[in-house]
């Protein structure tokens, strides 16, 4: 299976400030995506990128690719409270059974 | 529009017992997914389904679990026997198809005594 690793494991911030989180993985893929887990709830999903994309936008935030470094960040701007959340990546490839790290868990400070 | 359901959202379970857990997928969703999700975890894979036919179910921790989608729409996962490691939340995900974005349900959160 392919799975992601984020990092960091945790991550504090003040509001206003922006938050970037990495993800790497192990061999190729043909998307990635990026999802939020709020406390006690299911996962929402934020963004796809696919694997001849570079970069990508939506609203605040901005995922980039590089698949040579087999990594991918994820940078929110200008965060908010409700931001604080955990942050994971799901690397999809040839494979059905598509796992998720431990995640970032970040938390936002107003 | 409707989203994924999922229920009961809570399960508590004697040891021993045996478990229903059922998703509702988004109607036309071809992909569906089932996870289980340990506290301070990252959601686990354990199943695919692709239609009515489920194509990997490697992640499954043991005979135990099973887990059908005889129509293509509606999945159960099922615990034969719980154990108190079966404590976890069960997430279920469905897409329009493998490669794109998933939309999970609320997930059941199953406590064994």
């Amino acid at each position: 299976s392919q799975q992601g690793e984020e990092d960091p494991q945790a991550l504090s911030i003040q509001e206003g400030e922006n938050a970037t989180m990495n993800c790497s993985y192990k061999t190729s893929i043909n998307n990635l995506q990026w999802y939020r887990q709020n406390s006690g709830r299911g996962l929402v999903h934020l963004i796809l990128i696919r694997s001849n994309e570079r970069e990508k936008h939506s609203g605040r935030l901005r995922v980039t690719l590089d698949t040579s470094k087999k990594s991918s960040s994820l940078l929110i701007t200008a965060s908010r409270a409700a931001d604080t959340a955990s942050y994971f990546c799901q690397p999809g490839a040839g494979s059905y059974q598509l796992t998720f790290g431990k995640g970032t868990k970040l938390s936002v400070i107003p | 529009g409707a989203g994924v359901s999922q229920s009961p959202r809570y399960k508590v379970a004697k040891r021993g017992q045996d478990v229903a857990l059922r998703c509702d997928p988004i109607s036309g969703h071809v992909s569906l997914f089932w996870y289980q999700q340990a506290l301070g975890q990252g959601p686990e894979f354990l199943t695919y389904f692709q239609n009515e036919a489920q194509l990997d179910k490697s992640g499954l921790p043991s005979d135990r679990f099973f887990a059908e989608r005889p129509e293509g729409s509606v999945s159960t996962l099922k615990i034969q026997r719980t154990q108190q490691e079966d404590s976890a939340v069960y997430l279920c995900a469905s897409g329009l198809d493998r490669g794109y974005e998933q939309y999970f349900g609320p997930g059941t959160r199953l406590t064994v005594t």
